[in-house]
């Protein structure tokens, strides 16, 4: 597709479950970056990838949150035993290689429920 | 560390009125580059205008603007003509060896 796509849209789970969500970058775009936001709220950083890697995990609020990527595109974050604060968007945004003017490209965002 | 902050949590304007919506930074970095974003109930974030820091001239995109001081590390948004279709949250975004986003202004357009 043209633009950045997330998967599932909506996601309502009990808690204490797992839970995956998709991300699905531009093609060619070899940066992502994981958001979390809450409502009516800002943008809460979560993970950043340059291909497979991740240089900065930094923003992951605990250990029940990882996140994956393979073949340099299609990127997979996962909460473990979710639990209610967990509810909020998760946005997803692609871009090229950070740095200089590389705006970055949105999804639509998963809002996942908890509860 | 770097920082980007937006003071305005939330504002409202009348239609066809100007806003101006304020955002600092902090940064050590000289070579970078700045946005702003909207975010309307859609969601969906869009890219509304962005400034290169070496440029001196502010950048413009039709009824968007922005006021770049890149000395005072300021870097407000103009909405000129507002319209209902602009309400929305904006966030205002860094980007050099890192990319930061602000808390982000939530802005109301009043018919």
């Amino acid at each position: 597709g043209a633009g950045v796509s997330q998967s599932p849209s909506n996601k309502v789970t009990e808690k204490g479950k797992d839970v995956e969500l998709r991300c699905d970058p531009i093609s060619g775009h070899t940066a992502l970056y994981w958001y979390r936001q809450s409502l009516g709220q800002g943008l809460e950083f979560l993970i950043y990838f340059q291909g497979n890697s991740a240089p900065d995990k930094s923003g992951l609020p605990s250990d029940r949150f990882s996140a994956e990527r393979t073949g340099g595109s299609v990127s997979t974050l996962t909460i473990q035993r979710t639990q209610q604060e967990d509810s909020a968007v998760y946005l997803c945004a692609s871009s090229f290689p950070l740095g200089g003017s590389n705006e970055q490209f949105f999804g639509p965002g998963t809002r996942l429920t908890v509860l | 560390a770097q920082t980007v902050t937006q003071s305005q949590p939330e504002m409202s304007v009348q239609e066809a009125e100007t806003v101006t919506l304020s955002c600092t930074y902090d940064t050590s970095e000289n070579n970078y580059y700045l946005f702003w974003y909207k975010q309307p109930p859609s969601r969906q974030m869009i890219l509304v205008i962005r400034q290169e820091a070496y440029k001196q001239q502010n950048a413009t995109e039709n009824r968007f603007s922005v006021n770049f001081q890149k000395a005072a590390k300021s870097f407000s948004l103009k909405i000129s003509d507002s319209q209902l279709g602009d309400t929305a949250m904006y966030f205002c975004a860094f980007a050099g060896n890192q990319f930061y986003f602000g808390t982000g202004t939530s802005l109301t357009v009043i018919p």
